[in-house]
């Protein structure tokens, strides 16, 4: 089973709401990733974590939070956030951090901020 | 300067016909992998096949393999008997040994594949 799976498929949130992204993933992977990804663009790394940790921040907006419960599962948590936010979010996993590893990707969550 | 340089934007392909989708990348690095991930209008990035810098061969899997020349440091996608399915975005990426040991991903600008029947 290579499967990543998010929730929800849809998001439209106001500029004052608070709203999660979830992922998960049942493949003993270590490393767990969050992609934000505009329109005909490629994906833009937002954090990682490897063992549940975070390892990776790549200076995103505070507004931003991610959390990673357990090492199946992913969150990111959003607040304020604003209209150029909107974007598809995916989720992506490996085995572990390093070179030799593909990523597995979830189906994306399309975040609308109105 | 871009790590991974993919020059073609839009691609066109007669179905049953083989294409290729140019990648190049810059590294310092002795020890980095190579990527190929496809990503349809669905917005799913499925990976399709990886060529580690330490391998002779040119890695294969299915209608899929990667031209891989070190020395140019290119790592060309090939698709053998196109299909009308292959239309999508393809991205090449490469992970590399940087920040503390952290292997980040990183990917190029894709390429827009459309296969004509």
């Amino acid at each position: 089973d290579t499967e990543v799976t998010q929730t929800p498929k849809h998001l439209v949130m106001g500029m004052t709401n608070k709203k999660s992204l979830k992922c998960e993933q049942h493949m003993g992977h270590r490393a767990m990733y969050w992609y934000k990804q505009k329109a005909k663009k490629p994906p833009e790394l937002m954090f990682v974590y490897s063992y549940e940790k975070l390892s990776i921040n790549e200076s995103v907006p505070s507004r931003f939070s991610p959390e990673c419960p357990n090492s199946s599962l992913l969150n990111l948590h959003l607040h304020a956030l604003q209209p150029e936010d909107s974007a598809l979010y995916l989720c992506a996993s490996s085995q572990e951090e390093y070179t030799r590893y593909e990523q597995y990707f979830g189906p994306g969550t399309r975040l609308t901020v109105t | 300067a871009q790590k991974i340089t993919q020059t073609q934007p839009g691609m066109f392909v007669q179905e049953k016909e083989a294409v290729t989708l140019d990648c190049t990348y810059d590294t310092s690095d002795q020890s980095y992998g190579l990527f190929w991930y496809k990503q349809p209008s669905s917005g799913e990035m499925i990976f399709l096949i990886y060529q580690g810098s330490y391998d002779e061969q040119n890695a294969t899997e299915g209608r899929y393999s990667l031209n891989f020349q070190k020395a140019r440091k290119s790592a060309n996608l090939v698709i053998s008997a196109s299909q009308l399915g292959d239309s999508a975005m393809y991205f090449c990426a490469m992970r590399e040994g940087t920040r503390g040991g952290s292997y980040i991903p990183t990917f190029g600008r894709g390429t827009s594949l459309i296969v004509h029947p």
